[in-house]
C-alpha cells in the first residue's frame, strides 16, 4: 500500500532555511513515469503547488518561488527533499506530499501525506 | 502560467441537494482537470481526474465534467459526509496550480 509521509523542523526563524523530507513505501520513484509532488496550505487557506520531481530527475517549479525552491530525490532511501530558503512568516503552512502514478492522464495526485505544520516566527 | 478560478467560493446546501461547482482556466488544458475534496485537518482527496474519470472508491454521486477551460464538479444527493472543501487543479503540465477552493456547509 501507497504511504507517504512529510518531516522537518515545526519552526523555523525568518530568513533560515527549511528543508522538508518525504518519505514514501508501496512505490519506487523509479518506475517510468512516476512523479512526487510538494504542495503546502496556510492556515485557513488554499492549496498552493510548489514543485515536482519526475522519476528521470526532471524538475518543475512554481514560477513566483522558483528562485527559492530545490527538489531533489534519493531513490535509494524511498525519499524526496525539498528546500525553500529565505523563509518568511507568510510561508507559515502545512507542507504537504503527493504522488502521481504512471501512466496518469496528467498529473493528478492520488496519494497524499499527512502534511507537516511548518511555522515561521523569531 | 495558467490560473484556475473557481466559483462560487462558499455555498449553502441541504443534504439531498445537487449541488455544482465550476472552475475556469485561464488558458485550455484540454481534459487535464483534477477534482479534490478536503476536510478540516485533513490531506486532500482526489475525486475525479482527467475532467470526468472517477477515482477508484469514490462515490458515483460525484462526477465531473468539462474540456478546454470550463469545468464542474456535481454532488448529486448530498450525504452528510460531503460537507467539505472542494478544489480544482490542472494537470496537463507543471506548473499544476489549484483553484482557489469551494466550501461547501450545510444550510
Amino acid at each position: 500500500q501507497v504511504t507517504l509521509r512529510e518531516s522537518g523542523p515545526a519552526l523555523v526563524k525568518p530568513t533560515q532555511t527549511l528543508t522538508l523530507t518525504c518519505t514514501f513505501s508501496g512505490f519506487s520513484l523509479s518506475a517510468i513515469g512516476m512523479s512526487v509532488s510538494w504542495v503546502r496550505q496556510p492556515p485557513g487557506g488554499a492549496l498552493e503547488w510548489l514543485a515536482l520531481i519526475h522519476w528521470d530527475d526532471d524538475k518543475y517549479y512554481n514560477t513566483s518561488l522558483k528562485t527559492r525552491l530545490t527538489i531533489s530525490k534519493d531513490t535509494s532511501k524511498n525519499q524526496v527533499v525539498l528546500t525553500m530558503t529565505n523563509m518568511d512568516p507568510v510561508d507559515t503552512a502545512t507542507y504537504y506530499c503527493a504522488r502521481t502514478p504512471p501512466e496518469s492522464s496528467g498529473y493528478y495526485l492520488d496519494h497524499w501525506g499527512q502534511g507537516t505544520l511548518v511555522t515561521v516566527s523569531s | 502560467d495558467i490560473q484556475m478560478t473557481q466559483s462560487p467560493s462558499s455555498l449553502s446546501a441541504s443534504v439531498g441537494d445537487r449541488v455544482t461547482i465550476t472552475c475556469r482556466a485561464s488558458q485550455t488544458s484540454g481534459r487535464y482537470l483534477n477534482w479534490y475534496q478536503q476536510k478540516p485537518g485533513k490531506a486532500p482527496k482526489l475525486l475525479i481526474y482527467a475532467a470526468s474519470s472517477l477515482q477508484t472508491g469514490v462515490p458515483s454521486r460525484f462526477s465531473g465534467s468539462g474540456s478546454g477551460t470550463d469545468f464542474t464538479l456535481t454532488i448529486t444527493s448530498l450525504q452528510p459526509e460531503d460537507f467539505a472543501t472542494y478544489y480544482c487543479q490542472q494537470s496537463f503540465s507543471p506548473p499544476t496550480p489549484f483553484g482557489q477552493g469551494t466550501r461547501l456547509d450545510i444550510k
